[in-house]
């Protein structure tokens, strides 16, 4: 089955700095890549998605990159304010409906002000 | 915005008891899913369902575990005889079509005690 690494667990920036989280992906078959954002006791809140027909997608201040030849992904924050501190969360699933999202291990974002 | 809905938002339970947690996902979703996450840990996956039955089921979702669709509108997740280990937030998902975005619920925490 799918296997989803995520690094760093943590990271912490300055204010106004960017943010980088890479991660990596075992299923050539995967091909949809959500970034998820969960701020503490609520659930995960998709952020931006990347299919694989795609290299890169941006969304204001925030980006996602793939690399399905190194089955690796990474989603960046640029700009990053108080209240993108967070754990952010990469998933991988396949191209069926039934095939769940797996998730990375995650990584706790704290933006200093 | 439609939104899937979990209910109860906690619920404290005796080891040994069963536990029935439910969710009604998005109304035309067809997907349905439910992970579980331990508190600072990452979002695992359980279980699958589609057109009314298991399409996939992780190494957590032991015999101990089951999922209905009793109404056409709710999903549930039962635990027969809980565990101290079973402690953690559970989160509800349903998805429209494939490789779309996975909306979560709020969670339900659950706390065997």
């Amino acid at each position: 089955g799918e296997n989803v690494e995520q690094h760093p667990s943590t990271l912490s920036v300055q204010e106004g700095d960017s943010a980088v989280i890479k991660c990596t992906y075992s299923d050539s078959a995967s091909n949809y890549f959500p970034w998820y954002k969960q701020e503490l006791g609520k659930r995960p809140q998709l952020i931006i998605d990347i299919r694989s027909n795609v290299g890169e997608k941006k969304d204001q201040r925030i980006a996602v990159t793939l690399n399905k030849t190194a089955k690796h992904f990474s989603l960046h924050i640029t700009e990053t304010q108080p209240e993108d501190s967070a754990v952010y969360f990469c998933a991988a699933s396949g191209n069926s409906g039934n095939t769940p999202l797996v998730f990375g291990k995650g990584t706790r974002l704290s933006v200093i002000a | 915005e439609p939104e899937v809905t979990q209910t109860p938002s906690h619920q404290v339970t005796q080891m040994g008891q069963e536990v029935i947690l439910r969710c009604v996902p998005i109304s035309n979703h067809l997907y349905f899913y439910w992970y579980r996450q331990i508190l600072g840990q990452k979002v695992e996956f359980l279980v699958s369902f589609y057109n009314n039955e298991i399409s996939e089921k992780s190494e957590i979702f032991d015999d101990q575990f089951s999922v209905e669709r009793p109404d056409g509108s709710n999903f549930t997740l039962k635990i027969r005889s809980t565990k101290l280990e079973d402690s953690a937030m559970y989160f509800c998902a349903s998805r429209g079509q494939k490789n779309t975005e996975a909306f979560f619920g709020q969670g339900t925490r659950l706390t065997v005690v």
